[in-house]
């Protein structure tokens, strides 16, 4: 049973432009929600994190939305760039500082020249 | 300076082995933690120690033995080695636990193969 789910396994998109990394999620008690980047054969790397009392959450070039409403959760990167091509990971959390951090199966993105 | 090391980066050994896979962090964390992302490409926790002390354990066989001899280390060793034990292994910390929006550093990984 997938409480986090990005249903997008790949997406594409031309330097400059913006990406939108979608992840859903089924678990109404979740109060965390986190982006994770990763590049091969390295770790993934922390990149945002919204709490479940905002519908914003922006560092440089990286916002990301939640609406509560709709248990969906979208990541937007604006001007993409090369470097972004990478892994992206949604995970979430619920029930204090011992909850455990759930894991989408992640949306690989490529930013072409 | 790696923040969350962990040896070796690839395994490879034959079924019914056993072996260990060792994690180090200098970050000062109290939370450390093992995952296992498997050939569906889920990330699944596996274990988390706070200072020393077991806090989750997931639905893991007791083939897989979580040991933490000090707060910057946490070591996993496996026994028996099975087929379906082939996965890449990260280890994270945290300044605590995982929930309440605390992110975890990861290490690179450890890529498991059982033949």
């Amino acid at each position: 049973d997938q409480q986090v789910k990005q249903n997008s396994p790949s997406l594409s998109v031309q330097e400059g432009r913006i990406s939108i990394l979608n992840c859903d999620y089924t678990n109404s008690m979740f109060d965390y929600f986190l982006w994770y980047k990763k590049y091969p054969a390295e770790g993934p790397t922390f990149l945002i994190s919204i709490s479940s009392i905002k519908d914003k959450n922006e560092d440089g070039r990286f916002t990301v939305f939640l609406n509560k409403s709709a248990k969906h959760l979208s990541l937007h990167i604006v001007p993409s760039q090369p470097g972004d091509s990478a892994v992206y990971f949604c995970a979430a959390s619920a029930g204090g500082s011992q909850g455990n951090l759930i894991f989408g199966k992640g949306t690989k993105l490529s930013v072409k020249p | 300076d790696t923040a969350v090391s962990q040896t070796p980066k690839y395994l490879v050994t034959q079924m019914g082995n056993d072996k260990s896979i060792k994690c180090e962090q200098n970050l000062g964390h109290d939370t450390m933690y093992w995952y296992k992302q498997d050939s569906k490409k889920f990330l699944k926790i596996m274990f988390s120690y706070n200072n020393k002390e077991l806090i989750i354990n997931e639905t893991v066989p007791n083939r897989f033995s979580p040991k933490s001899p000090d707060k910057a280390h946490l070591n996993l060793h496996i026994n028996s080695l099975e087929l379906g034990d082939s996965a890449v292994y990260f280890c994270a910390s945290s300044p605590r636990g995982s929930g309440g929006g605390s992110p975890l550093f990861f290490g690179p990984g450890t890529r498991l193969t059982v033949l």
